[in-house]
């Protein structure tokens, strides 16, 4: 069964400062996997995926994600954050299913950024 | 191009009553997933449909709750006999094929109140 765990229930970071928010997934073949952002009372917008390929995906908004499978991991950054970016954010990961089209979410991060 | 539309965005519901979640995925997309979001936790999955096949329901309660998608018109979530704890925000997403290869549009959120 397919898991993704986000360590970070909140981050607080200063504008223009650097991100890294973390995740690691359980999975057991190639995985396939997602970056949502979610504002508050609005719906998830995808930033990224990562489906093969080079493991630096670059994103929407300025955002990257790098997946490393020694580390079963798929972390999310940004170089200099802005007060905007202020949001819940949660790594997914596609299903290990063939019949099956559904993502398992982690619980989120929510993101904080100070002035 | 119209994203994925729910509604109604706010739904209060009295205990005991149906309560019925629309969904209608972005024009072109035929597949359709319904996620729920609980308070301060991560999203659910709930049922994975295509026109007129219910392809995953293993996130679906066992009881009161149903989901199709018909030919014509949007996907219908519904609730029977709602209690409180069926409160919370009910994700909409298409994807017009499998989620692999494209992550997943979703909807604003019905945000389901149950007094």
């Amino acid at each position: 069964a397919q898991s993704v765990t986000q360590p970070d229930i909140h981050i607080t970071v200063s504008e223009g400062a650097s991100l890294e928010l973390r995740c690691n997934y359980s999975y057991g073949a190639t995985p396939y996997l997602f970056w949502y952002v979610q504002s508050p009372g609005q719906g998830l917008q995808l930033l990224l995926k990562y489906f093969s390929g080079d493991t630096l995906v670059q994103g929407i908004k300025g955002f990257e994600a790098e997946f490393k499978r020694s580390q079963s991991s798929f972390n999310l950054r940004k170089p200099s954050v802005h007060w905007s970016d202020a949001a819940e954010y949660f790594c997914a990961v596609g299903s290990d299913n063939t019949n099956a089209g559904k993502s398992t979410f982690g619980d989120g991060t929510t993101l904080t950024v100070k002035p | 191009n119209a994203g994925v539309m729910q509604n109604p965005r706010h739904l209060v519901r009295r205990r005991g009553q149906e309560a019925r979640l629309r969904c209608s995925p972005m024009k072109g997309h035929s597949h359709v997933y319904w996620y729920r979001q609980l308070p301060e936790e991560g999203l659910k999955f709930m049922v994975y449909l295509q026109k007129e096949n219910i392809i995953d329901e293993s996130g679906m309660p066992k009881e009161r709750f149903s989901a199709e998608f018909p030919k014509e018109g949007p996907s219908i979530l519904r609730i029977q006999q709602v209690v409180r704890g069926d409160s919370a925000a009910y994700f909409c997403a298409s994807s017009p094929k499998r989620t692999e290869n494209y992550g997943y549009t979703f909807g604003s959120g019905t945000r389901l109140t149950v007094v």
